[in-house]
């Protein structure tokens, strides 16, 4: 796709459930990044990956929050027993080689 | 550690006039990228323009312009002829180490008045 593409937009879902946010990035964008944003705050960076692997995972808060890039493209962020504190907006960006970060819509988590 | 300091939380400008937001860092990198995004109510992060700390020309991109002054450590964004579009959030960030990952501010709420 031409942009960075992020599903669902929006996700409700109720405390101590699983789920799951998908990230589709830019064609040969090699370096992912998840980022985390609470109402009035800027991004807060989570993980990032290089190919498949994750290269940077600390910015993940716990151990209920783990992400996945098993064939370098798509990647998955999953939170496990949700907490209401964990809803905010989640942004995915990929990169090219060359630099910069080009940004997802978002996925809205609310945990009520 | 890096960080970003944004100090304000609001700004309003009149359509057509020029307006500075604000921005200081701190790193301990010798090279390092300064970046500024707008936010719109939409929640897109859209990028606008971006600054490497050994670029001797400020950055310029249209009406967007970064003030780059790299011994007080500032980058401030400068957008001329201002319109009722430029209303959203900006976010100025930089680049922290090997990963490139994002330093961001707590950004700058900017409304265009007509």
């Amino acid at each position: 796709g031409a942009g960075v593409s992020q599903t669902p937009s929006n996700k409700v879902t109720e405390k101590g459930k699983y789920v799951e946010l998908r990230c589709d990035p830019i064609s040969g964008h090699t370096a992912l990044y998840w980022y985390r944003q609470s109402l009035g705050q800027g991004p807060e960076f989570l993980i990032y990956f290089q190919g498949t692997g994750a290269a940077d995972d600390s910015g993940l808060p716990n151990d209920r929050f783990f992400a996945v890039r098993p064939e370098g493209s798509v990647s998955t962020l999953k939170i496990q027993r949700t907490e209401r504190g964990d809803s905010a907006v989640y942004l995915c960006a990929s990169s090219p080689a060359t630099g910069g970060a080009f940004f997802g819509q978002g996925t809205r988590l609310t945990v009520v | 550690a890096q960080k970003i300091t944004q100090t304000q939380p609001g700004m309003f400008v009149q359509e057509k006039e020029a307006v500075t937001l604000d921005c200081t860092y701190d790193t301990s990198d010798q090279s390092y990228g300064l970046f500024w995004y707008k936010q719109p109510s939409s929640g897109e992060m859209i990028f606008l323009i971006y600054q490497g700390s050994y670029d001797e020309q400020n950055a310029t991109e249209g009406r967007y312009s970064l003030n780059f002054q790299k011994a007080r450590k500032s980058a401030n964004l400068v957008i001329s002829a201002s319109q009722l579009g430029d209303s959203a959030m900006y976010f100025c960030a930089t680049d922290g180490g090997a990963t490139n990952k994002l330093i961001f501010g707590t950004g700058t709420l900017l409304a265009v008045q007509p």
